[in-house]
């Protein structure tokens, strides 16, 4: 059973360009967060999707950041006119369906976002 | 300060030596989880600890759980140079979800200890 997928592991965009990251969940699982982690911090919660819905996204950013979760495919989260404060590693995680278990959540490997 | 503070902010012990790190936190919890995370790499889940349990073991690993004192901490006995990396505790805070239901989800992690084991 694989793991939770995050890809690109590395991207680098220049100022005022676009980020895309995703995340594909481990096989079963319906329920998607994202967390981004800056240097030498802890991980930040970001946003809480299940497939089709935003369950909770009070850790975004307002402005130029957005998340999804198609009902086919991979999660996205899109980071517009990116700048430099938005270098950070970006972390996937999922948990099982149910509701019951949604602390028990499984990491991706990151994707390090580097804006030069 | 934030949920979920560890100390010491960064530990260098000597390998077969026994590395302790503390983390507190503010709010009521379900429960309180250790992650490690290895430099540049992802997550690792350790150990979870429940808010009625006291204590938990695995293999090496020992955590303690004091909700009267909002307060866990981590035991790595014998520790060895492969045990060198940044160690989390994260919380998870019940959410209200759209439908009216009481779901868990949101994590919260602390600023981490990072450990350094020398050979």
């Amino acid at each position: 059973n694989a793991g939770v997928m995050q890809n690109p592991r590395h991207l680098v965009r220049r100022r005022g360009q676009e980020a895309r990251l995703r995340c594909s969940p481990m096989k079963g699982h319906s329920h998607v967060y994202w967390y981004r982690q800056l240097p030498e911090e802890g991980l930040k919660f970001m946003v809480y999707l299940q497939k089709e819905n935003i369950i909770d996204e009070s850790g975004m950013p307002k402005e130029r950041f957005s998340a999804e979760f198609p009902k086919e495919g991979p999660s996205i989260l899109r980071i517009q006119q990116v700048v430099r404060g938005d270098s950070a590693a970006y972390f996937c995680a999922s948990s099982p369906p149910g509701g019951q278990r949604l602390y028990e959540q499984y990491f991706g490997p990151g994707t390090r976002l580097t804006v030069t | 300060s934030q949920q979920g503070e560890e100390d010491p902010q960064a530990l260098s012990i000597q390998e077969g030596e026994n590395a302790t790190m503390n983390c507190s936190y503010k709010t009521s919890i379900n429960n309180l989880q250790w992650y490690r995370q290895n430099s540049g790499r992802g997550l690792v889940h350790l150990i979870l600890i429940r808010s009625n349990e006291r204590e938990k073991h695995s293999g090496r690993l020992r955590v303690t759980l004091d909700t009267s004192k909002k307060s866990s901490s981590l035991l790595i006995t014998a520790s060895r140079a492969a045990d060198t990396a940044s160690y989390f505790c994260a919380t998870d805070a019940s959410l209200e979800d759209r439908w009216g239901g009481t779901s868990y989800g949101k994590l919260t992690f602390g600023q981490g200890t990072i450990l350094t084991v020398h050979p």
